[in-house]
């Protein structure tokens, strides 16, 4: 199994600009989230799915949007960067419980917006 | 929602010594305390979890501390070698929130 993959692992913008990250995961779980990485601030949840076609917001929603069409993908777009969206993005996923369980983590998308 | 403060930030400790990072958080409703390593370049990983109704956990070197009353638990790293060097973070529940992390450095 491959687990939990992210695609690109990196990536540069200009402010406005729009792009998609991907996300794609093998293991049938339920639960999918999206985690942004900033130095000092730990990871914060941006969006997350405990199922396809159900998506919520998390901690940092702002400027985000997300779909969960199937169980395997959960994409999330940034439809106008800004500099501020400069972080390491983590998407990570996890049985049905997910809040109470294990999450498996990808390897991480760095995007810089300039 | 949750808060989760994590402390220290950075920590050096010499090979073989103890390390020990530690969290507060804010929901007494959390059942839930994960701790993540994270090692350069990658994602984290679970390395050992406790829930509510257990107050202390150990896997060989790690072991978990948890105080419901103070809402304080601890992560714990015995006898620490150099590949123990990398990024911790503690989390609660509701919704996982993770503390700021602890860049643990081992010294040879």
């Amino acid at each position: 199994n491959a687990g939990v993959t992210q695609t690109p692992k990196f990536q540069v913008l200009k402010t406005g600009q729009s792009m998609t990250l991907q996300c794609a995961q093998d293991m049938n779980h339920e639960y999918m989230s999206w985690y942004r990485q900033d130095p000092g601030m730990g990871l914060r949840l941006i969006h997350y799915s405990v199922g396809a076609g159900i998506t919520d917001q998390g901690e940092v929603p702002n400027g985000y949007n997300v779909s969960r069409s199937t169980t395997e993908d959960f994409p999330l777009r940034l439809l106008s960067a800004a500099p501020s969206q400069t972080s390491v993005y983590f998407c990570a996923s996890s049985t049905l419980q997910g809040l109470s369980e294990k999450l498996f983590f990808g390897s991480g998308t760095q995007l810089s917006v300039l | 929602g949750e808060n989760v403060e994590q402390h220290p930030s950075t920590l050096s400790v010499q090979e073989g010594d103890s390390a020990v990072i530690k969290c507060t958080y804010s929901d007494s409703a959390s059942n839930y305390f994960p701790w993540y390593k994270q090692e350069l370049g990658k994602g984290p990983q679970l390395i050992i979890d406790i829930r509510s109704n257990v107050g202390e956990k150990k896997d060989q070197r790690i072991a978990v501390t948890l105080n419901k009353t103070a809402k304080h638990f601890s992560l714990h790293i015995t006898e620490t070698q150099p590949e123990d060097s990398a990024v911790y973070f503690c989390a609660a529940s509701i919704k996982l929130s993770f503390g700021a992390g602890t860049t643990v450095t081992v010294r040879a």
